[in-house]
Order: structure tokens, then sequence, then C-alpha cells
């Protein structure tokens, strides 16, 4: 069966303090992992998506990687506004073609 | 560009009635939408694959007579809540894979529709 585990559940930093999120998967037959940021109320915004072990790609502040087995979500000199749940997904091989299994998110607060 | 709507954005509606979600791909032709549902404090979970000209796959524990999806043209699909109840309450959000870059698999989300059943 398909997993994706997100940790840490919340993480609270202060502006400026840089950190990871993790995401582990166990698949068979890895087409993608995405990342995605969901703000209170509102549908989940993309972020990024990493198909191959050793991909990183970059957005502002963040910048996700990959490996076999999990991907991390690095946070540079976060600011408020990057306060949000953080999704990462992997499209499964259940009965919904390319439907995507989420993990549960890791809530992040910046503080000012 | 890859811009999904959902309409309306927030729904009551007494127990027993039917309500309709709408979700349209604004720039994009999708020939997939995906419907899924998101509990409080909670992760997103598919509920159905919504393929366009044919019948919904949903997925294990989802009733199908219960929530109705039509997908009629590449940039609209609609879930019906038919005889809502209120352990139906909950944030339904779409997503629409792109017809042209649809092998990367990526999906991109509509704003949800929080729906409140009395």
């Amino acid at each position: 069966e398909d997993q994706v585990t997100q940790s840490p559940e919340a993480l609270r930093l202060q502006e400026g303090e840089s950190s990871s999120l993790n995401c582990s998967y166990t698949v068979s037959g890895l087409r993608g992992l995405f990342w995605y940021r969901q703000d209170p109320g509102k549908g989940p915004e993309f972020l990024f998506t990493l198909y191959s072990a050793g991909e990183e790609k970059e957005k502002e502040r963040l910048k996700a990687t990959l490996t076999k087995k999990e991907s991390f979500l690095h946070i540079t000199a976060p600011k408020p506004e990057d306060s949000a749940t953080y999704l990462c997904a992997v499209p499964y091989s259940g009965g919904g073609a390319d439907g995507l299994t989420f993990g549960k998110g890791t809530h992040l607060i910046i503080q000012p | 560009g890859a811009v999904v709507s959902q309409h309306p954005s927030r729904v009551i509606c007494k127990s027993g009635t039917s309500v309709k979600i709408e979700c349209r791909s604004l720039d994009f032709q999708a020939t997939t939408m995906f419907w899924y549902r998101q509990f409080p404090k909670q992760s997103l979970m598919l509920m159905a694959t919504s393929n366009e000209g044919s019948k919904a796959t949903y997925e294990q524990g989802v009733e199908k007579d219960k929530f109705l999806i039509n997908h009629a043209s590449l940039t609209l699909s609609t879930l019906t809540v038919t005889s809502a109840h209120p352990e139906d309450s909950s944030f339904y959000i779409c997503s629409a894979r792109d017809r042209v870059s649809s092998f990367l698999n990526e999906q991109f989300f509509g704003p949800g529709t929080r729906l409140t059943v009395l």
C-alpha cells in the first residue's frame, strides 16, 4: 500500500530561522512527488514536482530535494507569509488513475 | 496559467437536499479532473476520478449513487451530493490535469467548496 508520511506535524520558527520539512514515501514505482502549500480554507497551491532521486528545485525561499525514500522541503530565512500547511503527495496505483495520495502535512508557523 | 475555479465557495443546506458543485479549468483543457474531500485537520482524500465523456471512477468506500459526477466537457466537471446529511459536511476540492502536459502528472487545485449540512 502506498504511504506518505510527513514530519514534523507542526513547526514553529522565528522569522529568518531556516529549517527542513520531511516527506517519506513508500510506493511501487515513483511517478513523481509533489509539494503543495495550503492556506486555511483554501485549496492546495502547487509548488514543485520531483521525478528522480537527486533532483532539486527551487522557488524563492523554498528548495525541494528527492532521494529514493524521502523528500525534503528546505525553507531558508522564512518570513511570516510563509506560514501555511505544506503537503506532499504521490500518484498512487489505486482505483483512481493518477489520483494523489497526500501526507497529513506540516503546519508551519513563522513568528515575526 | 493553470487556474481552476470552483462554485460555490460555500454552501449551507438542509438535510435531505441535493447540492451541486462546479469545477472549471479556466485556461487549459482537462481530460481528467479529480474530486477530493478534506475533513477538519486532516489531509485530502481522493473520492473519484472524472474523465471527460466517460463514467467516473470512485475510490473504495465512496458511494457513487450519493456523489454523482459529470464531466461533460474538457473544462467542466460537476459533483452533486444527493440527499445530503450532516456527516457529508466537509471541504470539497477539485483538481484538474492539463491535457497537454498530462504525462507530468501535475494537478492544479481549485479553491474548494465548504459544504455545511444542517
